[in-house]
């Protein structure tokens, strides 16, 4: 049962525009969200996170979006630049549960199109 | 600089053999993880640690083994019981404030594994 779900496997976007990456989740225990960037052959790199207390949060670029009646997320880039070709993780986490562990989405991969 | 160390990139082993994958990282973060990802697939936890000398399971700890001896360290075996080795695997770290570790976990760059 897949509890994070990046239901666009891809994503192409022209250099300058805006990317939207949405993600849902079911869990209505998780409470606190990550996104991630993926480069082949790396590691992932933390983008921005937001605790469900929020519904926005803004780094540079990068803003995410939480709307948590309808359990869903997402993340958008503006303006679009061909270095943001990556894939996308979204990761959620139950801050209550004890552990630490974050439960991650398959990912979307983004083109930006010079 | 500061960061996460995991060698090789590159690992390539016969069935039915153990193989240890490295993690080190001179963060000094307490917490650290194992990852495995599969082509079109999201990450899927291990082994975490939060502390030297304590591990706990992750979701798909069959077949794996892990140690905390030193802070900096947080070595992976793949045992001859893992049915599917062959994956791509990611270290991670997080630290410690105020008694939990933060979400933002750091990642090394991978360990590319390859059972024939």
């Amino acid at each position: 049962d897949q509890q994070v779900k990046q239901n666009s496997p891809s994503l192409s976007v022209q250099e300058g525009r805006i990317s939207i990456l949405n993600c849902d989740y079911t869990n209505s225990m998780f409470d606190y969200f990550l996104w991630y960037k993926k480069y082949p052959a790396e590691g992932p790199t933390f983008l921005i996170s937001i605790s469900s207390i929020k519904d926005k949060n803004e780094d540079g670029r990068f803003t995410v979006f939480l709307n948590k009646s309808a359990k869903h997320l997402s993340l958008h880039i503006v303006p679009s630049q061909p270095g943001d070709s990556a894939v996308y993780f979204c990761a959620a986490a139950d801050s209550g549960a004890g552990s630490y562990q974050l439960t991650f989405g398959k990912g979307t991969k983004l083109s930006v199109i010079p | 600089d500061g960061g996460i160390t995991q060698s090789p990139k590159y690992l390539f082993r016969k069935e039915g053999q153990n193989v240890t994958l490295s993690c080190e990282q001179n963060l000094n973060h307490d917490a650290m993880y194992w990852y495995r990802q599969d082509p079109g697939q999201g990450l899927r936890l291990i082994y975490y640690s939060q502390i030297v000398n304590d591990f706990q399971k992750g979701d798909i700890a069959e077949g794996y083994s892990v140690s905390r001896e030193k802070k900096e360290s947080f070595p992976l075996t793949v045992t001859s019981a893992q049915k599917n080795p062959t994956a791509f695997y990611l270290c991670a770290s997080s630290i410690f404030f105020g008694g939990r570790a933060l979400y933002e976990q750091y990642f090394g760059p991978g360990t590319r594994l390859t059972v024939t």
